[in-house]
Order: C-alpha cells, then sequence, then structure tokens
C-alpha cells in the first residue's frame, strides 16, 4: 500500500520570503510520479509541480521547486519570493505509473504575511 | 477549451437520503476520477471510470457507485446517506491512453460541497 505524509498542518512565511513544506511517502513500487497541488479557498485543486521518479534531476516551475530524495522517500516543495497569492492548502500526492488512482497526503495550510 | 464542471455547487441532504452528483470532463477526456475530500483532510480516491467502465475503485462501500455517459461525463451515486458522508466531492477528468508507461495528469473541477443532516 501507498501513503504519503505531510507532518506540518500549518505553515507561515512573510511575504517575498522562502518557505519550505515537508512530505514523506512509502511505496514499494520504483515507477512512479509525485505531486504538489494547491487548493485555495475556491476549492479547485491546482497542480503546482510534477516529478518523475526515474528523473534525479529536480522539477522547478518558476518559484516553486521540489527536493526529490529517492532513497529517503522524501519530496519537498520550496517557495520561493512567497506571494500573498500563494496562501492556500498544499497537497502532497503520488500516483502510480499506470496506476488508477492518486494518494494524498493530509495537507498543509500556507498562510503568507503582508 | 472547457474545463472540468461539477454540479451542483452545494447540497444538503438528511440521512438516509440519496444524492446524485454530476461531472462535465474536460474537452478530449475519457476518464473520470472522484475523490471524497472530508473537512480539514487530504481527498481519498473513491473510484474511477474509463470508457463507461469502473476502472479501479478505493475503500468505499458498495452505496457509492457511478456512472460514466458516452459524452464522458460521470455522475456519483450515494445511497443511505450518512453524517460521516458530509464532505467535498471531487471530479478529476484525464486523458487516459492504454499501457503503462503513461502520465495521466488529472484535471479536477470545483467540488460540490455535501451536507448531511
Amino acid at each position: 500500500a501507498q501513503t504519503v505524509t505531510q507532518s506540518q498542518p500549518e505553515m507561515s512565511v512573510q511575504e517575498a520570503e522562502t518557505v519550505t513544506l515537508s512530505c514523506t511517502y512509502d511505496t514499494s513500487e520504483s515507477d512512479y510520479y509525485l505531486f504538489w497541488y494547491k487548493q485555495p479557498p475556491s476549492r479547485q485543486m491546482i497542480l503546482v509541480i510534477r516529478q518523475e521518479a526515474y528523473k534525479q534531476q529536480n522539477a522547478t516551475e518558476n518559484r516553486f521547486s521540489v527536493n526529490f530524495q529517492k532513497a529517503a522517500k522524501s519530496f519537498s516543495l520550496k517557495i520561493s519570493d512567497s506571494q500573498l497569492g500563494d496562501a492556500a492548502m498544499y497537497f502532497c500526492a503520488l500516483a502510480l505509473l499506470g496506476g488508477f488512482k492518486t494518494i494524498f497526503g493530509a495537507g498543509t495550510r500556507l498562510f503568507v504575511k503582508a | 477549451e472547457t474545463g472540468v464542471t461539477q454540479s451542483p455547487t452545494h447540497l444538503i441532504k438528511t440521512r438516509g437520503q440519496q444524492v446524485t452528483l454530476r461531472c462535465s470532463s474536460q474537452s478530449g477526456h475519457n476518464t473520470v476520477s472522484w475523490y471524497q475530500q472530508a473537512l480539514g483532510q487530504g481527498p481519498q480516491f473513491i473510484f474511477q471510470y474509463y470508457r463507461e467502465e469502473e476502472n479501479g475503485r478505493g475503500n468505499f462501500p458498495p452505496r457509492f457507485s457511478g456512472l460514466q455517459f458516452p459524452n464522458y461525463s460521470s455522475e456519483l451515486n450515494v445511497n443511505a446517506l450518512e453524517l460521516d458522508d458530509s464532505a467535498l466531492y471531487l471530479c478529476a477528468s484525464s486523458l487516459l491512453r492504454p499501457g503503462k508507461g503513461n502520465y495521466n495528469e488529472q484535471f479536477f473541477g470545483p467540488g460540490t460541497r455535501l451536507t448531511v443532516l
């Protein structure tokens, strides 16, 4: 069975600063994808960044980057130059290659202070 | 290109009743997945439909059932509602290309908030 754990229920960051959200996961499979999703108050789940497990290079999307440590089964999200619009729930998620479901963590609520 | 839409936005039911939630998939997508998100938790996978057939199911009882139509829209039906069924129900569509190794990015709808009294 696969599990995803987010140990930080809440995080806070000052506008323009950097914050890192943590995620650990467990799977016995070697081929999988990892994701970070953002869920603002509007409730719509938005994909922030995706990492293929077979790629050693960490994914980057503008101000968002990940630190993927496959051996440690760790997948953290770094948000640089935080903006007020970054305030939301962030979910770490895992999907097996060719699988039919995505497993989500419990989420981290990010507050951004002006 | 139309995104994923869900209806209704909010719904209030009483215990024991039945409910139907609807989802229209994104244009070009052939797969719909349903998730239940209880307050303060992450989404939990209910089931997935691909070409009108159930393609996988999570740990939910049979009173949770679904349909997918030829236009790839989908319904989630829940019978004998319980208080614990109160949650946000999310629908996600994707384009599934058969064969291992394919990544099927999911696009989520805004959800239906169900309250069971």
